[in-house]
């Protein structure tokens, strides 16, 4: 059973444009919500993360939204440069309250190509 | 130089043929994962291991097996039972905390394995 769906599965932008990714979940106990962004060959690498607690986190160019009631979230990448090119995932977790194991539940990635 | 190696990179299989996956991490972190990753189904989580001689199974842990008989080390065995091994094999760790913090987890480089 899919519980973190991620659209689109592929984004191409140009260069300066703002990429838009979207993750829809379902369970209800997920409290914490990351980003991972990997490289081709490369292990993915935590970019930002939110509570469901906050609408909006900004960190540089990153900016995650979240909706609770619709249990909705995104990440928006502003000025996309050709270097932010990779796979990014939405993940969900139920480890932010009281259990010290984060386990995660990835979404299906989405493939971003920035165009010089 | 702190991180996670896995070895080897590319490893390639001949049907009914076990073989076995090496994670090591000199992050001195409790929690290690391993996870699959195949095209358009992000990561799914196949063991993880919260301390030396445990460890869990994960959503899709049949034709798998690990051991973890040191802190830094978490081998993963795909065993002819797999029926499809063929995939990219990420192993991740974390710190065990207490509840209130998103213990982030912390990917290797990957090992793909093509079974001929």
């Amino acid at each position: 059973q899919q519980q973190v769906k991620q659209s689109p599965q592929s984004l191409i932008v140009q260069k300066g444009g703002i990429s838009i990714i979207n993750c829809a979940y379902e369970n209800t106990a997920f409290d914490y919500f990351p980003w991972y962004q990997q490289f081709p060959g490369k292990g993915p690498a935590l970019l930002i993360a939110i509570r469901p607690d906050v609408s909006e986190k900004k960190e540089g160019r990153f900016t995650i939204s979240f909706n609770k009631s619709a249990k909705q979230f995104s990440l928006h990448i502003m000025d996309s440069q050709p270097g932010d090119s990779a796979t990014y995932f939405c993940a969900a977790t139920s480890g932010y309250r009281g259990t010290s194991y984060g386990k995660l539940t990835f979404g299906q990635g989405t493939i971003l190509t920035v165009h010089p | 130089d702190g991180g996670i190696t896995q070895s080897p990179k590319y490893l390639f299989r001949k049907e009914g043929q076990n073989v076995t996956l090496s994670c090591e991490q000199n992050l001195n972190h409790d929690a290690m994962y391993w996870y699959r990753q195949d095209p358009g189904q992000g990561l799914r989580l196949i063991y993880y291991s919260q301390i030396v001689n445990d460890f869990q199974k994960g959503d899709i842990a049949e034709g798998y097996s690990v051991s973890r008989e040191k802190k830094e080390s978490f081998p993963l065995t795909v065993t002819s039972a797999q029926k499809n091994p063929t995939a990219f094999y990420l192993c991740a760790s974390s710190i065990v905390g207490t509840g209130g913090s998103y213990n982030e987890q912390f990917f290797g480089p990957g090992t793909r394995l093509t079974v001929l």
